[in-house]
């Protein structure tokens, strides 16, 4: 079955540096993809999305990379501050016979040290 | 926020009694979900709705059911909770982002205790 969320559960990264966050997904068909941050005691807060005809998307502070060659999604971070302390998790859209299902990783968890 | 609000935000209750969390929007979404979220599990879809009184089944639907009969209002009922329906809900519900992906956005959970 599908797999998302191949990335290590804890990441620490000093204040102002950039983190990079990765994703592995197993299902080629999967056509949608979408970054989630969630701070504790709180509902997932959407970031950024990408479809998969691009291969990079750019936010405020946040890039969102594709590669679709070898299945994986990363969320990078720029100039981390205290606030983006979190756990973040990748979504994959899969549409089969106009079914549609989003599958969620289990997340990692981003500690950002003053 | 999406406009979203879930009640209670914190429920401790009985195995054996019925229990009913509220979500409630305020955008006139048409597609509302219902999630549990449970350590070492990504969110897993129990139920979801497609419109008033259009409601299908996710994947963890079994001793969960859901009512829809207000476009604003997407009940979930656990008609006899157990320790293992123990967990944090999270209501939803999608919209086209700008890149016209149909994305969710999600309520701030109730966490629910099953004693």
């Amino acid at each position: 079955g599908e797999n998302v969320g191949l990335h290590l559960p804890t990441l620490s990264v000093q204040e102002g540096d950039n983190s990079i966050i990765n994703c592995a997904y197993s299902n080629s068909a999967s056509d949608y993809f979408i970054w989630y941050k969630q701070e504790s005691g709180k509902g997932p807060q959407f970031i950024i999305d990408i479809r998969s005809n691009m291969d990079k998307r750019q936010g405020q502070r946040v890039t969102v990379l594709l590669n679709k060659t070898v299945k994986h999604l990363s969320l990078q971070i720029a100039a981390t501050q205290p606030g983006d302390s979190a756990v973040y998790f990748c979504a994959e859209k899969t549409t089969n016979f106009g079914n549609e299902k989003l599958t969620f990783g289990t997340g990692t968890r981003l500690t950002i040290i003053p | 926020d999406a406009g979203i609000t879930q009640s209670p935000r914190h429920k401790v209750t009985e195995t054996g009694t019925p229990v009913t969390l509220r979500c409630h929007q305020t955008e006139n979404h048409r597609y509302m979900y219902w999630y549990r979220q449970d350590p070492g599990h990504g969110l897993r879809l129990i139920h979801y709705s497609y419109g008033v009184k259009d409601t299908d089944k996710g994947e963890v639907s079994d001793g969960y059911s859901v009512s829809r009969s207000k476009t604003e209002d997407f009940l979930l009922t656990l008609e006899s909770a157990t320790s293992s329906q123990t967990s944090v809900y999270f209501c939803a519900i999608s919209e086209y982002s700008s890149v016209g992906g149909e994305t969710q956005y999600f309520g701030p959970g109730t966490r629910l205790l099953v004693l």
